[in-house]
């Protein structure tokens, strides 16, 4: 089954507590992104990698990291949460096949709430 | 900064009727474009995507797409109460194949 997994689903932490949010799929897709979802300001892209060992910057990458060492994994990690981080994060992944079959997933959702 | 606009609704359709849903972006060289259905509480699901001009259509989903007026719609036929959920737009940056912009999503009512 096609899938794409997140970890934790839900975290409480206090500001400046590093933490890591890991995602992971199976269906060995090249592109994956990170987004954070808010009341009112929709889907946000945080990260994206096109392939392994290349990631860039989306429309709000501040205070975020990612690593893609691996083809299956994309983790998401704040080094120094702030409470302006709360939201819910998704984790996707994509692939365009041949006459543009476009495929993408996302991954369950992790609510993060920093305190 | 590039822009992709929704009614934010609520849409409310009768059961059976024709829903439409209707997105406007601003970057004009955008080449991709998708429609996600999402359920409150549950992760985004694509369910439409189009690259060129006109329709395409997927049973009871039309995708329509008019890049002289950056315009994109889905029309949604025969309408059922499985299909009240937010509806969100997006459009693919042109400067990279990984960079997508999302509208804030129109939510839809199908009310029996």
């Amino acid at each position: 089954e096609a899938q794409v997994t997140q970890n934790p689903r839900y975290l409480i932490t206090v500001t400046g507590k590093k933490l890591t949010v890991t995602c992971s799929q199976n269906m060995n897709h090249e592109y994956m992104s990170w987004y954070r979802q808010d009341p009112g300001l929709g889907l946000r892209q945080i990260y994206y990698s096109m392939n392994v060992e290349v990631t860039d910057k989306g429309d709000v990458p501040e205070g975020y990291k990612v690593s893609r060492k691996e083809k299956r994994n994309f983790p998401l990690i704040l080094e120094s949460p702030s409470p302006n981080q709360t939201s819910l994060y998704f984790c996707a992944s994509r692939s365009l096949g041949p006459l543009y079959q476009e495929t993408q997933y996302f991954g369950p959702g992790t609510r993060l709430l920093v305190l | 900064q590039k822009e992709v606009e929704q009614n934010s609704g609520p849409l409310s359709v009768p059961e059976g009727a024709i829903a439409s849903l209707n997105c406007t972006y601003s970057d004009r060289v955008s080449q991709s474009f998708f429609w996600y259905r999402q359920y409150s509480g549950k992760s985004p699901e694509l369910i439409m995507s189009i690259y060129s001009n006109g329709d395409k259509e997927d049973g009871r989903f039309t995708a329509q797409l008019n890049k002289a007026s950056q315009y994109v719609s889905l029309l949604i036929r025969d309408s059922q109460p499985s299909d009240s959920a937010t509806y969100l737009c997006a459009v693919n940056d042109d400067s990279s194949a990984s960079k997508i912009i999302f509208g804030s999503g129109t939510r839809l009512s199908i009310r029996p």
